[in-house]
């Protein structure tokens, strides 16, 4: 099983700010990363898909870089509605797909 | 429009079977490279894949309940249905499904989820 590790677990930022999340796998998923969103109460709404594709929808202040081992979700400068659970997910052994254990972006 | 809603009990006993479905309008299951998945969350954990259902009728499952677990459609009816056997609290969580593709573009529409708790 692919394992995905998420740092940090919490990150801390104002709006405005520009936030920067980690995803790192336990062995090459190649560009076979997604990245969701979640809100208290809240269906996950996928981002970014094969690393760095944005959704539909989603708005350009969000995107993603990495391929292999290392992946980053970048939010540019964040929105009050930023503030929220991000998970990535891997798909590089389609259909055995794992998800990371979360990083929660609160307000400081 | 695309949308999925899950529905089913919201409180089972112990080792008793859960029966989950997931309906859907907006997309066919029939057509090429459409999937369904189911994924779970218990309160305050991580998101957790369960099982997989394509347009072929091909399921796939988590190598760690894959003896627990069944997967079918009905694509007459557009419903996934996903069967648990041998519950357990520890199985206590929000249940979602998803849109799914045989490619790399993500679960794409989610349902709301449906919340299972597991208690005598």
């Amino acid at each position: 099983e692919i394992v995905l590790t998420q740092s940090p677990a919490t990150l801390s930022l104002s709006p405005g700010e520009r936030a920067t999340l980690s995803c790192r796998a336990s062995q090459s998923v190649s560009s076979y990363l997604a990245w969701y969103q979640q809100k208290p109460g809240q269906a996950p709404r996928l981002l970014i898909y094969d690393a760095s594709n944005r959704a539909t929808g989603i708005p350009a202040r969000f995107s993603g870089s990495g391929s292999g081992t290392d992946f980053t979700l970048t939010i540019s400068s964040l929105e009050p509605e930023d503030f929220a659970v991000y998970y990535c997910q891997q798909r590089s052994n389609w259909p055995e797909i794992t998800f990371g254990q979360g990083t929660r972006l609160e307000i400081k | 429009q695309v949308t999925l809603r899950e529905s089913g009990p919201a409180l089972v006993k112990p080792t008793q079977t859960l029966t989950l479905t997931c309906t859907f309008s907006g997309f066919s299951l029939s057509t090429s490279g459409m999937c369904v998945s189911w994924i779970r969350q218990p309160p305050g954990k991580a998101l957790e894949w369960l099982a997989l259902i394509d347009w072929d009728d091909d399921k796939y499952y988590s190598t760690s309940l894959k003896t627990r677990l069944t997967i079918s459609k009905d694509t007459s009816k557009n419903q996934v249905v996903l069967t648990m056997t041998n519950m357990d609290p520890v199985d206590t969580a929000t249940y979602y499904c998803a849109r799914d593709s045989s490619g790399n573009n993500g679960m794409d529409v989610w349902g709301q989820g449906t919340t299972v708790t597991v208690s005598s």
